[in-house]
Formats: structure tokens, sequence, C-alpha cells
């Protein structure tokens, strides 16, 4: 089955500087990763998604990235805020014999100093 | 919209009781699914319904029951509780869970459980 990895498990930043977090897939026919937000003691929140036809894909401070040949994605969060700490997971839509579910990565807890 | 809903917020047990979570959507969505959260582990699937009628296990089903026999609600029974089960339980759903579809899955809430 599918398997997800996720780096870095915490990352400090300082405000208004950049944060990368990486995911590697091991399923070649997984083709939907979707990244969710997750704020102290609330849900999951879809935050931005890209399919494997796409290479990057950009909402205001946030971009993913895909590299289908090496099998990896990243996260990256531009200028940097307060209101961004929080867990961040990635997620690969796996369709061997799991009817596609949604198989997600350990997470990465940011932390934003003013 | 109520979106996707839970039921308790909050529960604690003693070993070797049973209780059921429930999860109800009113979004018309045929896929459904729970998950738990665990330190460290992030979201890892339970049990999973592609439709009314239709259950399947995900990556930790043992000690754990589901059924659909609505599109709304699909409820989680635990069987007999144990202290490895306290975690925090998240249902979501979404419209498909099949082959083409890339459909945003929607959180309930969470309940956190806790077994003595």
């Amino acid at each position: 089955g599918e398997n997800v990895e996720q780096h870095p498990s915490t990352l400090s930043v300082q405000e208004g500087d950049s944060a990368v977090i990486k995911c590697t897939y091991s399923d070649s026919a997984s083709n939907y990763f979707p990244w969710y937000k997750q704020e102290l003691g609330k849900r999951p929140q879809l935050i931005i998604d890209i399919r494997s036809n796409v290479g990057e894909k950009k909402d205001q401070r946030i971009a993913v990235t895909l590299n289908k040949t090496a099998k990896h994605f990243s996260l990256h969060i531009t200028e940097t805020q307060p209101e961004d700490s929080a867990v961040y997971f990635c997620a690969a839509r796996s369709y061997g014999g799991s009817q596609g579910n949604l198989i997600f990565g350990k997470g990465t807890k940011l932390s934003v100093k003013p | 919209n109520a979106g996707v809903t839970q039921t308790p917020k909050f529960q604690v047990l003693k070993t070797g009781q049973s209780m059921t979570l429930q999860c109800a959507q009113d979004m018309n969505h045929e896929y459904m699914s729970w998950y738990r959260q665990d330190p460290g582990m992030g979201l890892r699937l339970i049990h999973y319904s592609v439709g009314a009628g239709i259950t399947d296990q995900g990556e930790v089903p043992n000690g754990y029951n589901v059924s659909r026999s609505t599109t709304e609600d699909f409820p989680l029974r635990l069987l007999s509780a144990a202290p490895s089960q306290t975690s925090v339980y998240f249902c979501a759903s979404s419209y498909s869970g099949n082959s083409g579809s890339y459909n945003e899955q929607f959180f309930g809430p969470g309940t956190r459980l806790t077994v003595l």
C-alpha cells in the first residue's frame, strides 16, 4: 500500500521568512496530493491540493510542487505570519486496492516567531 | 449545512466498555471514513465506506466496527475498549473516493476518547 513520509517534523521560522515542508510517497499510481492545516484543538482543513497532471499550483502565499518522477511533493509558504503556526499534513490518494483513500504523512509542526 | 458532525466531543471509558462514536453529514457525500490521530503519528485510516451498505477496512481496523445503513450516518463502534484506543477520532466525508475523483475531504470536529 501507499506510504507517505513527511519532513521535517518540526519547523521554526521568523515572521516574514519562507517555510518548506517536503513529502515523499511510494505508490506511483497515486494521483492526488492535498495539504491540510490543523490548528490546535481543531479539525484538519484543506489549504491546497495538486493533481498528478500538474507540476505546480499557487494560491497567494502558498504553493505546492510535485515531482512525479521522484515521487515527492512540497508545500511552500512565503512571507510567513504568526497565524500560519499550526500542524501541516500532506496526503496522497492511492488507488491500489483501497478505493482511493487518503494516506497521510505524520505532520509538521510549524512555529512562526514574531 | 452543518457539514460533518460528531458526537460526543469528549468521552472517558473504562477498559472493556463498549461505545459508539456518531458521525453524520448533510452534504450527500458517498464517501465517509474514520481516522484516529495520535501524537507524532498523523492521521491513520480505521474504516471507510464508499456508499450505503458498503464498508471496508483501512490501515488500523482492529478493535473497531462500522456500518453504513444510510448515506448520512457512519457510526464507529468500539467493541471492548483498551487503553491503546485512547486517541482523537475524526470522521471525514467527500463526494467520492473512486478513481478519477479529486474531491475535498471534509473533517468533523473530532471526538477525544480516553480509555482508563
